[in-house]
């Protein structure tokens, strides 16, 4: 089974404090996304990263940056947390072949982190 | 831009009482359809993937089909458990494979 690892389930951060989310997949995937979902809004994409060292913007990406330092972990950061960035995070991953493969990837996701910034 | 659209937002239904959840899509070159399960307060759990029009995948009561426009989500005699958020995702053109999801239709299932 495909396991997406988030570390923290529940989290509360002041306005301003910088906060990290860390994931880590045990499948040896080449792409990892960080999406954040909202009521009414649905899932939408943050960053994504399709090898080390390696991240592209998704459709929110402001106020968020992100790292991948080893392929199994990717992290999401909030430089200066602020109220409108409490939402669920969720993590995922799925195998590469981009360019080369038309057949869609299946991206699995992990539990979810929530964040409360007070 | 790709766009995704679920109907109806919340479906309430009687166990045992069959329906269907709707998808329909725009996208420029369909690369994979995909169907999510969500439970509260949880990660979003793989269904299934059709890849082109025509398609159909079955999982116990659960059975999805795709055409060119729109996907179905058709549940057959569904049970309480059943009851979940189902997102529909598309993945599309030549770049990454990021998914564009629609809002979720929401499911109660009740005895």
């Amino acid at each position: 089974d495909v396991k997406v690892t988030q570390s923290s389930r529940y989290l509360v951060k002041r306005t301003g404090e910088k906060v990290f989310l860390e994931c880590v997949q045990d499948m040896d995937h080449e792409n990892m996304f960080w999406y954040r979902q909202d009521p009414g809004l649905g899932l939408r994409l943050i960053y994504f990263s399709y090898d080390v060292k390696m991240k592209e913007k998704g459709d929110i990406p402001e106020g968020y940056s992100v790292s991948r330092e080893k392929k199994e972990r990717f992290s999401l950061i909030l430089e200066s947390a602020s109220t409108n960035q409490t939402s669920m995070y969720l993590c995922a991953s799925s195998v590469g072949q981009e360019g080369t493969n038309r057949v869609g990837n299946t991206i699995y996701f992990g539990e979810g982190s929530w964040l409360t910034v007070v | 831009e790709d766009q995704v659209t679920q109907s109806p937002e919340a479906l309430r239904l009687q166990e045992g009482e069959s329906s269907s959840l709707n998808c329909s899509y725009t996208v420029s070159g369909l690369r994979g359809l995909f169907w999510y399960r969500q439970d509260p307060g949880k990660g979003p759990e793989f269904l299934f993937t059709l890849y082109s029009a025509g398609e159909e995948k079955e999982k116990e009561r659960l059975k999805a089909t795709l055409t060119k426009k729109e996907s179905f989500l058709h549940i057959t005699a569904p049970k309480p458990e059943d009851s979940a958020t189902y997102l529909c995702a598309v993945q599309a053109g030549s770049g990454y494979s990021t998914l564009t999801f629609g809002k979720g239709t929401m499911l109660l299932v009740s005895p």
